[in-house]
Parts: C-alpha cells; structure tokens; sequence
C-alpha cells in the first residue's frame, strides 16, 4: 500500500528554521497538505495544496514542492509551534494517506 | 461557524459493537463528503471512511472492511460509524472530519474526537 514516510523527531532552537520533509512516490501527481497537532487537541491544516498557507496560519509556515519530497518549513521557529506535524496526500486510487507524523521540539 | 462535534464513544469489550455520531452545523452538510479518522493513543491519524454527499458510495480502509459502517443523514445533519466485532487494536480518539475536496481528499474541519476503548 502507498505510503508517506516523515522523520519521527525535529529539533530546532527558537529563532532557527526547522525543516519537516515527507516522502511518497505519487507526490508528484497529488497534491500535499500538513497538519499541525497540539497533545490533546484536533488537527489544523498549516498548508494546503503543497504550498498555501490558509488564513491565520503565521507566515512563518510556508510548503514546497519537489519531485517526491514535500517541506514544510517553519522558519524562526517559536516555542508554541512545538506540536506533531502530519502529511497527508491521495494515492491513485482515492484514498486519503497521511504521513507517519513528525515531533517538533523547539528548545 | 463550522462545528463537528463527535459522541457515542466509551469503553466497550473485545467483540463488541459501538455507534458513533457526528453532528455538524454552520455548512451545508449535503454538499460535502465526510469522513472519520481515527488515532491510536500515542500513534498518528489513520484515514477510516468516508461517504459521499448522498450516502451512496462509500470507502473504507481494509483494517475495518466488513466490520464497520459509515452512514449519514442528511435531513439530521449527522454522521455515524457502526462498528462491530469490535478489537484492541480499533482503540482510538475518533475524529469526524469535512471533506474539503474530492479531487485532493484532505480534511479541512475537524470535530475534537471520541474515544473508543476496546478492552476486557
């Protein structure tokens, strides 16, 4: 079955540029959105489309395209973005597929 | 305003069947696909099922073919999911979810979740 593959853990210092990669064959051909989850909480869509931030999402957070690889890059990272950051995208036949999930840790 | 609230969840044994609800305001429930996710404690989202805006396809992941239902009603603006045969591995916070679009699939509303626990 198609699978989403993101590293477990991120670690950056506030103020640096944390970088969340997710990996999947058909990305090129689907488009890619990420979920940014508090403990406790919902998800929330960060970007949508691979590269579209919705409204209220800070500027910080921007997405980029590549060949297989998505990012999701938080760039002057902040203590309250530390959260799980999920992708998810479409395999060919329809189905929804999210990534395995990415810790945040920002200290 | 978009509001999914979900309801139904608890403690059930292994074998067991269970109901979840989903009731949804502020959008016109008809026009959209809905979904349900599911989490593991401690683990990530697992796509469940989804329904189109008529209830007359439906999609499920194979871990709960056969075994689970997802229904809608429209007129009630509610969401279910019927699960039988119930096992300790369906254990998760359940999340109803809105459909943004059919062509990307993703999700972009979401209820606050039930939890489901399956355990003797």
């Amino acid at each position: 079955s198609y699978a989403l593959t993101q590293p477990p853990s991120v670690s950056v210092s506030p103020g640096q540029t944390a970088r969340i990669t997710c990996s999947g064959d058909e990305l090129p051909q689907q488009l890619a959105y990420w979920y940014q989850q508090t403990p406790g909480q919902a998800p929330v869509v960060v970007i949508y489309k691979d590269t579209e931030r919705p409204p209220g999402i800070p500027e910080r957070f921007s997405g980029s395209s590549s060949g297989t690889i998505v990012t999701l890059t938080i760039s002057g990272a902040q203590a309250e973005d530390e959260a799980d950051y999920y992708c998810q995208s479409a395999d060919s036949s329809g189905t929804p597929v999210f990534g395995g999930g990415t810790k945040l840790t920002v200290l | 305003e978009v509001q999914l609230v979900e309801s139904g969840g608890g403690l059930v044994q292994p074998g067991g069947s269970l109901r979840l609800s989903c009731a949804a305001s502020g959008f016109t429930f008809s026009n959209y696909w809905m979904s349900w996710v599911r989490q593991a404690p401690g683990k990530g989202l697992e796509w469940v099922a989804n329904i189109d805006q008529d209830g007359s396809e439906k999609w499920y992941v194979d871990s709960v073919k056969g075994r689970f239902a997802i229904s809608r009603d429209n007129a009630n603006n509610s969401l279910y999911l019927q699960m039988i045969s119930l096992r300790v591995e369906d254990t998760a916070v359940y999340y109803c979810a809105r459909v943004e679009t059919t062509v990307t699939l993703n999700f972009d509303y979401w209820g606050q979740g039930t939890l489901v626990t399956v355990s003797s």
